[in-house]
């Protein structure tokens, strides 16, 4: 259990409605990831973040904003939901020392 | 532009038997390999890894054989276990790069 927990789990809005995900995270690992998950796709990078208000885009970061004002928390921003954003949100860590990247539980969203 | 890729969406086996899942991957500079079991309504779980200084890891039933001058790594499954129809994904890094790089995912199904 690598002490991650995202909120909310589930979430439906609709297009054009700004919605926030939070990953939290309880043992001050430095680097934080943001994937989503879509059939046919795999797992793909949005936004990572290597220190408190350190972060850098990753394959997929258009229409997606982050945040890390503290450690333990890394906020994923969809400013104005698009149905294409659709999708399972993942938030990772890794530790220290380590390429190995351990999930949280996932968020499910569902934009109308 | 793929460069991690699982070719077989689907695999199904037998319980008892062994499953095979491939990956390929066509970026030179990647040198650490990594393969995640993903349940649904869960967050990917790490399973096992290899550096490309190695060509085989073992842990358990799960071994991963690393080929590198065709660039392609597999995961071996033995005995198979109803427990370990999932999604697997392969992953890839690069010179302690901070990110992954994942492939599509192939859905094992055990059958019993």
């Amino acid at each position: 259990d690598a002490g991650i927990t995202q909120s909310p789990r589930h979430k439906v809005t609709e297009t054009g409605t700004p919605v926030t995900l939070r990953c939290h995270q309880t043992e001050n690992h430095r680097y934080m990831y943001w994937y989503r998950q879509d059939p046919g796709h795999g797992l793909r990078l949005i936004h990572y973040s290597y220190g408190v208000k350190d972060t850098d885009k990753g394959e997929v970061s258009d229409g997606y904003s982050v945040s890390r004002s503290k450690t333990e928390d890394f906020l994923l921003t969809l400013e104005s939901a698009t149905s294409s954003q659709t999708s399972v949100y993942f938030c990772a860590i890794k530790f220290p020392g380590s390429d190995t990247q351990y999930f949280g539980p996932g968020t499910r969203l569902t934009v109308l | 532009d793929q460069q991690v890729k699982q070719n077989s969406p689907s695999l199904s086996v037998q319980e008892g038997r062994i499953s095979i899942l491939n990956c390929d991957y066509t970026n030179s500079m990647f040198d650490y390999f990594l393969w995640y079991k993903k349940y649904p309504a869960e967050g990917p779980t790490f399973l096992i890894s290899i550096s490309s200084i190695k060509d085989k890891n073992e842990d358990g039933r799960f071994t991963v054989f690393l080929n590198k001058s065709a660039k392609h790594l597999s995961l071996h499954i033995v005995p198979s276990q109803p427990g370990d129809s999932a999604v697997y994904f392969c992953a890839a890094s690069a010179n302690g790069n901070e990110k992954l790089t994942f492939g599509t995912g192939t859905r094992l199904t055990i059958i019993p």
